[in-house]
């Protein structure tokens, strides 16, 4: 079974840009997280999507977003970008994103903000 | 506020001996933890979890003791392996809320020959 898939890999940007990344999860998985890793702050859970509807939310500016297709497939959108967003970006997956489902993560897409 | 913290950044442990990484938390919501390792450039991997009704999960080399009077877990890696070299992250949820992880800062385990 393939694993989850992210793209694109590494992205370079500059300050007031718009940025759209894309996970792919695990076949059958229907939950979808999204989470920023960063230095100082480390792993920060960002949002969860489940059949198409945002479910949990962390503390991040509305400037983050994200949306989920029917396929499961997700997207995250970070407008006006800023210096402090370049981070690791890491979409999990679940089953059904309930109770002790475990979260497969994809390898992250690296986001620099110049 | 770091509701989940590994107070360790690093570790360093010969190769074949016990390695014990510890996380502590502070929310008292929290009742079901998990342990991920992390190599570069890749996602973290899961390993091993354990929900609050249990103190001791196993699996293989890999065991987690959950202490909830004390607000502190640990996993024990025995015997440790060059190949264990790697981030190791603990991550707490409360069950209803399981997949929001909240995760600790991590610990940098170097395994040595």
């Amino acid at each position: 079974k393939a694993g989850v898939t992210q793209t694109p890999r590494y992205l370079i940007k500059t300050r007031g840009q718009q940025v759209t990344l894309s996970c792919s999860p695990i076949s059958g998985h229907r939950s979808v997280s999204w989470y920023q890793q960063t230095p100082g702050q480390g792993l920060q859970f960002l949002f969860e999507y489940f059949s198409e509807t945002q479910r949990n939310k962390g503390n991040f500016p509305g400037r983050f977003s994200g949306r989920q297709f029917s396929n499961s497939r997700s997207e995250m959108n970070v407008s006006t970008l800023e210096l402090g967003d370049s981070a690791l970006y890491l979409c999990a997956s679940s089953p059904e994103g309930r109770g002790i489902d475990t979260q497969y993560f994809g390898p992250g897409t690296r986001l620099t903000v110049l | 506020d770091q509701q989940v913290k590994q107070n360790s950044p690093s570790l360093s442990v010969q190769e074949g001996r016990i390695s014990i990484l510890n996380c502590d938390y502070t929310n008292s919501m929290f009742d079901y933890f998990l342990w991920y390792k992390k190599y570069p450039a890749e996602g973290p991997t899961f390993l091993i979890s354990i929900s609050s009704i249990k103190d001791k999960n196993e699996d293989g080399r890999f065991t987690v003791f959950l202490n909830k009077s004390a607000k502190h877990l640990s996993l024990h890696i025995v015997p440790s392996q060059p190949g264990d070299s790697a981030v190791y992250f603990c991550a707490a949820s409360p069950l209803q809320g399981a997949q929001k992880l909240v995760f600790g800062q991590g610990t940098r385990l170097t395994i040595n020959p």
